[in-house]
């Protein structure tokens, strides 16, 4: 499988910020580029996802952007909340192999 | 409309001992994906199955593990002898077959297996 890189690994903001995350891939076979949210104890969560033929996806205060050029998707909150705080992930997979590959995972804290 | 439903959710077991995790996909949810998450590691993928068949085993250690998913019942994610090294959270997901596009996973909360 091939690896795609997220960072930062942790992120710390105060209440309104915008934190953002980035990923990165290698294979240019993917075509389907999700993100999870997952809470403590709990599994992660389908939050937003995009496709390549799309630059950018807006969910409410959720935002992907994304350049196929550069091989690198990121993940823009907007306002963000305390309770935004989470792990992030994001993930790639291919219509050949419907295998989705994580990133290492965001731990992100909003203060209050 | 239950999601993804994993039991156990916590499992102790001792050295030498066999672990048995069991996932229900969502009703209509033909594929079934297995994670391991280890802390600072993200999630790991083990296997890939569908009903009666094993799609792809390339993330499962070749020794003590093994997976089904049978045509009636739960998938079975088995590990023989486990080690501490197994420690870690064994996350299923499910999704319904859609042609040619990914759909999302649906993950349930999965099972923390400790080895002491």
């Amino acid at each position: 499988q091939q690896q795609v890189k997220q960072s930062p690994q942790s992120l710390i903001v105060q209440k309104g910020g915008i934190p953002i995350i980035n990923c990165a891939y290698e294979n240019t076979a993917f075509d389907y580029f999700p993100w999870y949210q997952q809470f403590p104890g709990k599994g992660p969560a389908l939050l937003i996802a995009i496709r390549p033929d799309v630059s950018e996806k807006k969910e409410g205060r959720f935002t992907i952007s994304f350049n196929k050029s550069a091989k690198q998707f990121s993940l823009h909150i907007m306002d963000s909340q305390p309770g935004d705080s989470a792990t992030y992930f994001c993930a790639a997979s291919s219509g050949g192999s419907y295998i989705p590959t994580f990133g290492r995972g965001t731990s992100l804290i909003v203060h209050p | 409309n239950a999601g993804v439903m994993q039991n156990p959710r916590h499992l102790v077991r001792r050295r030498g001992q066999e672990a048995r995790l069991r996932c229900s996909p969502m009703k209509g949810h033909s594929h079934v994906y297995w994670y391991r998450q280890l802390p600072e590691e993200g999630l790991k993928f083990m296997v890939y199955l569908q009903k009666e068949n094993i799609i792809d085993e390339s993330g499962m250690p070749k020794e003590r593990f093994s997976a089904e998913f049978p045509k009636e019942g739960p998938s079975i994610l088995r590990i023989q002898q486990v080690v501490r090294g197994d420690s870690a959270a064994y996350f299923c997901a499910s999704s319904p077959f859609s042609g040619q596009y990914n759909s999302p996973l649906h993950f349930g909360n999965g099972t923390r297996l400790t080895v002491t």
